[in-house]
C-alpha cells in the first residue's frame, strides 16, 4: 500500500524567498507524480504532472523533480508571492486505466507579505 | 475546453436522510471519472472510480454508492447518511494516464 510523507506540514515565509516542499513515498513502482494546490475550502488545481520517466517539470515560478528509485519528489517554488498561499499536495500514482493516486496530507504555506 | 461542475457546493443534511450529489464533465469523451473524500487532517481517500458508463468500482467498503448513468455524469449516493459521512466531497476527471481535474467540491455536513 503506497503511503504519502509531506514535509514540511506547515511553512511561512516571507513575500520573495525561494523555498522547497518535500514529498516521499513508499513504494517506488509509480507511473506519474502530479502536485496540486488546494486553496482553502476549495477543489484542487493541478499544478505539474511528472512522468516515472522524467526528472523533472517546469512550469513558470514551478520546478518539480522526481526521484523515483529513491521514493522523493520536490517541489521548488521561485520567488515566492502572497498568492502562492494555499496548502501543497503530492499525489503519486500506480499504473492502470484508473490512474490510481495516493495524496500526502500537504504542506500548508503561508507567504507573508 | 474541458470543465468539470460538482453541485451543491454546502449540504446539511440530518441522520437517516438520503443523499446524491452530481458531477458532470464538458468538453471531453469517456473520461475516468472519480469521486473523492477529504476528512479534516486527512488525505483524499478515493471512494470511487468509474472508466466508463455503468462500470464503477469501489475502494472502500462504505455506505455510499456511485453511479454513471451518462458518459460525462457521476452521481455519488447514499440511502441512509450516518455522522461519519460528513466530510468534503471531491470529484475529478482524467483522460487515459493524463493529470485528474478536480470539481470545486460539495461541503457536507451530517446533523
Amino acid at each position: 500500500k503506497q503511503e504519502v510523507t509531506q514535509i514540511p506540514a506547515a511553512l511561512s515565509v516571507p513575500e520573495g524567498e525561494n523555498l522547497v516542499l518535500n514529498c516521499s513515498f513508499t513504494d517506488s513502482a509509480i507511473y506519474n507524480l502530479q502536485w496540486f494546490r488546494q486553496d482553502p475550502g476549495k477543489g484542487l488545481t493541478s499544478l505539474l504532472l511528472i512522468q516515472s520517466s522524467q526528472r523533472e517539470q517546469t512550469s513558470g515560478r514551478l520546478n518539480a523533480s522526481l526521484d523515483k528509485s529513491s521514493g522523493r519528489s520536490t517541489l521548488y517554488i521561485a520567488a515566492s508571492q502572497p498568492g502562492d498561499s494555499a496548502t501543497y499536495l503530492c499525489a503519486p500514482s500506480g499504473s492502470g486505466g484508473y490512474q490510481k493516486v495516493t495524496f500526502g496530507i500537504g504542506t500548508k504555506l503561508q507567504v507573508i507579505p | 475546453s474541458q470543465t468539470i461542475h460538482q453541485w451543491p457546493a454546502t449540504l446539511v443534511q440530518p441522520v437517516g436522510s438520503p443523499l446524491s450529489l452530481e458531477c458532470t464533465v464538458e468538453g471531453t469523451s469517456n473520461p475516468n471519472l472519480y469521486w473523492y473524500r477529504q476528512a479534516a487532517g486527512r488525505g483524499l481517500q478515493l471512494l470511487f472510480y468509474s472508466v466508463g458508463i455503468g462500470q464503477i468500482s469501489s475502494e472502500v467498503p462504505q455506505n455510499l454508492s456511485a453511479s454513471r448513468p451518462q458518459d460525462r455524469q457521476f452521481i455519488l449516493s447514499s440511502k441512509k447518511l450516518l455522522l461519519s459521512d460528513s466530510g468534503f466531497y471531491l470529484c475529478a476527471w482524467s483522460q487515459g494516464d493524463g493529470p485528474q481535474h478536480f470539481g470545486d467540491g460539495t461541503r457536507l455536513s451530517i446533523l
